[in-house]
């Protein structure tokens, strides 16, 4: 079954600590992960793509086919970065469908 | 380039009622999705259209949800009769060629 799982509902960490937002896939063929991140009274947006690998606003992930994750990682989390991130899935090329993980909430603190 | 546009915003509703939501896509976008998010959940796909034709309504709850998309280029999402888990918000999002999606704003629904 495809399958994204996000462990942690919310994250919460001071301004300038290390954040690492944790995504695990379950997919038996290649798959293509995405981020995608909602502010407050935003629109969803993508983040970032496993295929681009980019640094967008500080964040990294990196696609591990071993243990089947794509975490999201920035090493000095900033006010501005409290949003909910989703990690998503896309299962198929020839569909564009995306399989959407259930979202963490990242709370920066000052 | 203007976004994605959908409408209403918020629509409160009776269970077993009929409710329509509009979405209008990015200009020159042959792919468009619905989909539902439940509070507390990511979103789920409920149907995808290429153009006007439909690609996947896997999900799609075929006895009460229907979906059109006249002319390849704005839908139409409706749900007759709505029961009280329909509660959600209702995302629309359109890709050139099943790319990078971009949302709209969502319609929040509320069955009671």
């Amino acid at each position: 079954a495809q399958r994204v799982t996000q462990p942690e509902k919310l994250l919460s960490v001071f301004k300038g600590a290390p954040v690492e937002l944790k995504c695990n896939y379950s997919y038996s063929g290649s798959p293509e992960l995405f981020w995608y991140v909602q502010y407050s009274r935003q629109r969803l947006q993508l983040l970032l793509r496993h295929i681009s690998r980019e640094s967008i606003k500080g964040f990294t992930a990196d696609l591990n086919k071993g243990e089947t994750s794509f975490h999201l990682k920035k090493p000095f989390a900033q006010e501005e970065d409290s949003a909910m991130y989703y990690c998503a899935l896309r299962a198929s090329s020839n569909t564009g469908k995306l399989i959407f993980g259930q979202g963490t909430t990242l709370q920066v603190k000052p | 380039e203007a976004g994605v546009a959908q409408s209403p915003r918020y629509k409160i509703i009776e269970k077993r009622q009929s409710v329509a939501f509009w979405c209008n896509p990015i200009s020159g976008h042959a792919t468009l999705y619905w989909y539902q998010q439940i509070l507390g959940q990511g979103p789920k796909l409920l149907i995808q259209f290429q153009n006007n034709g439909v690609v996947d309504d896997s999900q799609l709850p075929k006895d009460r949800f229907s979906a059109e998309r006249l002319k390849g280029v704005d839908s139409t999402l409706k749900i007759q009769p709505a029961k009280l888990e329909d509660s959600a918000v209702y995302l629309c999002a359109s890709s050139p060629q099943r790319n990078e999606q971009f949302f709209g704003p969502g319609t929040r629904l509320t069955v009671l």
